[in-house]
C-alpha cells in the first residue's frame, strides 16, 4: 500500500459543486500539505497542518477549506468549484522537522 | 517572480546520452536543495537533498552539484534510460518554518 493515498485519483465535476479530495497516510508524520501543480508553474502550497489542531493558510488559499480529522487524514473541499480549479492537486508529509517529504500520487481534478 | 528558475523547459535526448538541467534560486535564508523527479500521473519522488555546505551528491546515475555562493545546482544525467523520461523539479527549503519553494521543472524525453 502506498504511503500517502489520495481519493479519488480523477474527478470531473461542474461548475458551483462542492467537492472534497481526501488524503490519508500511514508515513505517521506530524505535518500535512495541500499543493496545487498547473502546467509551466512549480507547485503551491494552498494549506498545511502541523498537527491535528493546527491549520494554516498557503499562498493560494482562497476558495479552498482542509479538515484534519486525524493525525493520518487531511482533506481538501472546495465549497463551489469554479473552471480556474482545474489542475492535479497533491496531499504530501513530512515529519516534525519537515524532512522526509512525501507526495501523493495525485488527483487531476477538471471543472466544467 | 518565481524564486526558483529551471532551464531548459524541455529538452530530447537519445538514449544513452547525458544531459544537464540547470536551476537558480533566489530563496533566502536557505536550508537545503532537492531534485526530484516526476513520472506523468505521479507524485514527485526524491532524488538528491543537498544542505549548503555540500557541493556534489550522486543518487545511481543522478549526479547534483550546488554553488551556494552563485545560488545554482545542476542535475546531471549520465547514459539517459528510457525511464529517465520525466519532469525533473527543483526544490529549495526555505530556512524560516521548512517551506518549499518548487521550480517549474524540466521536462526530459529520452527517445531510442
Amino acid at each position: 500500500d502506498a504511503d500517502v493515498t489520495q481519493t479519488p485519483r480523477n474527478r470531473i465535476t461542474k461548475t458551483g459543486k462542492r467537492i472534497m479530495l481526501e488524503c490519508s497516510q500511514t508515513k505517521g508524520h506530524d505535518r500535512m500539505y495541500w499543493y496545487r501543480q498547473d502546467p509551466g508553474l512549480g507547485l503551491r502550497l494552498i494549506y498545511y497542518s502541523f498537527d491535528v489542531k493546527d491549520i494554516n493558510k498557503g499562498e493560494i488559499s482562497d476558495g479552498y477549506s482542509v479538515s484534519r480529522q486525524a493525525q493520518a487524514k487531511f482533506s481538501l473541499s472546495l465549497e463551489s468549484a469554479i473552471p480556474n480549479q482545474t489542475a492535479l492537486y497533491f496531499c504530501a508529509t513530512s515529519d516534525f522537522t519537515g524532512e522526509g517529504y512525501t507526495f501523493g500520487s495525485g488527483t487531476r481534478l477538471t471543472v466544467v | 517572480k518565481n524564486q526558483v528558475e529551471q532551464s531548459p523547459q524541455s529538452l530530447i535526448i537519445l538514449e544513452g546520452k547525458n544531459c544537464t538541467l540547470q536551476c537558480n534560486y533566489t530563496v533566502s535564508p536557505f536550508s537545503n536543495l532537492r531534485w526530484y523527479k516526476q513520472d506523468t500521473g505521479r507524485g514527485p519522488v526524491s532524488l538528491t537533498i543537498m544542505t549548503f555546505s555540500e557541493n556534489t551528491k550522486s543518487n545511481r546515475r543522478y549526479t547534483a552539484t550546488l554553488d551556494a555562493d552563485t545560488k545554482q545546482s545542476s542535475l546531471h544525467i549520465t547514459a539517459s534510460q528510457l525511464s529517465d523520461s520525466a519532469s525533473y523539479i527543483c526544490v529549495v527549503r526555505d530556512d524560516s518554518w521548512g517551506k518549499l519553494q518548487f521550480g517549474a521543472g524540466t521536462q526530459v524525453v529520452v527517445t531510442p
